[in-house]
Formats: C-alpha cells, sequence, structure tokens
C-alpha cells in the first residue's frame, strides 16, 4: 500500500537552531498539506499545496517558517529559528487532486526545542 | 482554529461494546471525515460523508451526519482492544480550496 515518507521520525533540536523535515507524498497526489499537532490537540493546517504552488498558508508563522514544494512533488518545511513552543508533531498528508477524498498522512515527525 | 468539536473529550469501554463518538461543527460543509490515530503516530483516514448524505458504513463503523444541527456521530460496533486510539472529526469546507479542519479529538479506551 502506498504511503506518505516523512523524516526525520524524530528531531531534538536547541533552540534558536534552524531544522527541516522532509516529505515525499504518494505518487500522483498534486495536493499536499503540512499539519502540526500539538501534543493532546488536533492537528492544524500550517500550509497546503497544489502541484508546486502554495494555496493556503494563512497559518504559516512566515516570521521563522517556511515551506517548498520544488518540481510539485516532495517538500520541505523549515522552522528559522525554533522556539520553545515549536514542540510539536509535524505531520504531512497528501490526497488526489480536486475531489474531496481521505487523505493519507505519513508518520509524523515529533520536534523537541530544548 | 479548530472548527469540530468532539465529545466526550475521552471513553473508557470493554471490549465487545459499542462505542459512540459525536462531533460538532460550526460553518457549512461540504464533507466531513472520520480519522483514527494511534499513540505518536499518523492519522489513518476511517471514513468520509458528504452534505448531502446522512448515514455511511464500513465495516463495523457506521457514521451519521446532521446538517441542520451541524453534527455528525461515529458509533464503533463491537469495540475491541486494536480499536484503542484517538478519533478526530474533520470538516471540509465549500468552495475554493478543499481542506480539513480538525477537532480535538476523543481519546477511546477498550479494556480486554
Amino acid at each position: 500500500e502506498a504511503e506518505v515518507a516523512q523524516s526525520p521520525r524524530y528531531k531534538i533540536t536547541e533552540k534558536s537552531q534552524a531544522v527541516a523535515f522532509w516529505c515525499d507524498p504518494i505518487s500522483g497526489h498534486a495536493t499536499l498539506y503540512w499539519y502540526r499537532q500539538i501534543l493532546g490537540q488536533g492537528p492544524e493546517l500550517l500550509v497546503q499545496f497544489q502541484d508546486e504552488s502554495v494555496v493556503d498558508d494563512s497559518q504559516l508563522p512566515k516570521d521563522r517558517f517556511s515551506a517548498e514544494r520544488l518540481k510539485g512533488v516532495d517538500s520541505t518545511l523549515k522552522i528559522q529559528p525554533a522556539e520553545l513552543g515549536d514542540s510539536a508533531m509535524y505531520l504531512c498528508a497528501s490526497s488526489p487532486r480536486r475531489l474531496p477524498y481521505g487523505y493519507t498522512f505519513g508518520s509524523g515527525t515529533r520536534l523537541t526545542v530544548v | 482554529s479548530q472548527q469540530g468539536e468532539e465529545d466526550p473529550q475521552a471513553l473508557s469501554i470493554q471490549e465487545g461494546e459499542n462505542a459512540t463518538m459525536n462531533c460538532s461543527y460550526k460553518t457549512s460543509i461540504n464533507n466531513l471525515q472520520w480519522y483514527r490515530q494511534n499513540s505518536g503516530r499518523g492519522l489513518v483516514h476511517l471514513i468520509l460523508i458528504r452534505s448531502n448524505e446522512r448515514e455511511k458504513h464500513s465495516g463495523r463503523l457506521r457514521v451519521t451526519l446532521d446538517t441542520s444541527k451541524k453534527s455528525s456521530s461515529l458509533l464503533i460496533t463491537a469495540s475491541r482492544a486494536a480499536d484503542t486510539a484517538s478519533y478526530f472529526c474533520a470538516t471540509g469546507t465549500q468552495g475554493g480550496s478543499e481542506k480539513l479542519v480538525f477537532g480535538k479529538g476523543t481519546k477511546l479506551t477498550v479494556n480486554p
């Protein structure tokens, strides 16, 4: 069964350092999402891509977060500088174009900022 | 911001019993989805119900949607210990880009 690949699985970083997460969606899925999930809460959307274009980044803290999806395939989410409050699970998901489909999520990256 | 609100926040039952979780939301939707998340893992899609549907089944899962009350319920019948997980409802908005807004989830524990 096709999967959404994410790496690393776990990341510990010091405050003010830069950190990056990678996501490879299911082949052929045009839409890619990055969500952040704080422990005990539901995922919150950070950024949505349609192919290589950003469709929604209204909740992305743009002073420190950036995301790209060059060539419309895999994607990288970066935080610079990391803050203590960024500690969370970062989840990537993908879905087919246009129609409402269920999302396929990756296993996530657990970030701890110390 | 989170649109869906699951109820209860936590639920503990015995194996074999049925589990019912509810979700309320605030704005108009075109679909509602339920996901399961095992501890420390990604979310798994369970079922999608469109705004013009009232009930949907998938195996031991039954989902209902009442758009007039802006609410949905997920019923898991004959629960198993392996059903222990957090369950989230997510709403898909009408028009524009298709994105899901998740609730805070219900933590279900099924005791053997």
